[in-house]
């Protein structure tokens, strides 16, 4: 199965934008993008999901490389309540039937 | 609501019983996974379901059995084979085939005491 990898923590400013990067250097044709977040003692949320162009949505954007070798969740104005630890997880196209998640960012929101 | 149902929220066990926890959706999906989630770590597969009547091991199912009889369930045993159980235990379901969200519950926590 193709790796992510993801750095241990980050901190960011409220109200200012945060960009937590992935590497998936083996990352194959066919396999999408995911990001999950999970807040403490909570199931992981679904964020934001892309295969090679970028992607946006209510709660964050995707950008991802022209190799695909890695990519950037952007959180255009961070809140408090964004505080948690993203995952960013490689699927295959023809079902996710083995999300795979490594150990995730830890993000935190400096008020 | 749809939504997938995880329970109880908390539960205590002995050393060597089995325990069973339980996972409901309605949202008519076809796949279920079982993952479990230990203290600052990642969450690991432990089982995965993408049909009725059949399920597949993840990378940690020893000391773990599943059944999937009916669509909406997905409940997981932890056998007392099971050597260090104590873990925060997490459902999921999603579509099978298409590349889109999966659903968490809102997990179990399990203690042995």
């Amino acid at each position: 199965d193709a790796k992510t990898t993801q750095p241990n923590s980050m901190e960011s400013n409220e109200e200012e934008p945060v960009h937590l990067p992935c590497n998936h250097s083996t990352i194959s044709g066919t396999d999408y993008i995911h990001w999950y977040r999970q807040l403490p003692s909570q199931g992981p949320e679904y964020v934001i999901h892309g295969l090679t162009s970028n992607v946006n949505n209510r709660m964050a954007s995707l950008a991802i490389a022209e190799d695909r070798k890695s990519s950037t969740l952007i959180l255009h104005r961070a809140t408090l309540r964004d505080a948690a630890v993203y995952y960013c997880i490689l699927s295959r196209y023809f079902g996710n039937e083995k999300l795979t998640f490594g150990t995730g960012t830890r993000l935190t929101i400096i008020p | 609501d749809g939504g997938i149902t995880q329970s109880p929220k908390y539960l205590f066990r002995k050393e060597g019983q089995n325990v069973t926890l339980s996972c409901e959706q309605n949202l008519n999906h076809d796949a279920m996974y079982w993952y479990r989630q230990d203290p600052g770590q990642g969450l690991r597969l432990i089982y995965y379901s993408q049909i009725v009547n059949d399920f597949q091991k993840g990378d940690i199912a020893e000391g773990y059995s599943v059944s999937r009889e009916k669509k909406e369930s997905f409940p997981l045993t932890v056998t007392s084979a099971q050597k260090n159980p104590t873990a925060f235990y997490l459902c999921a379901s999603s579509i099978l085939g298409r590349n889109t969200e999966a659903f968490f519950g809102q997990g179990t926590r399990l203690t042995v005491v």
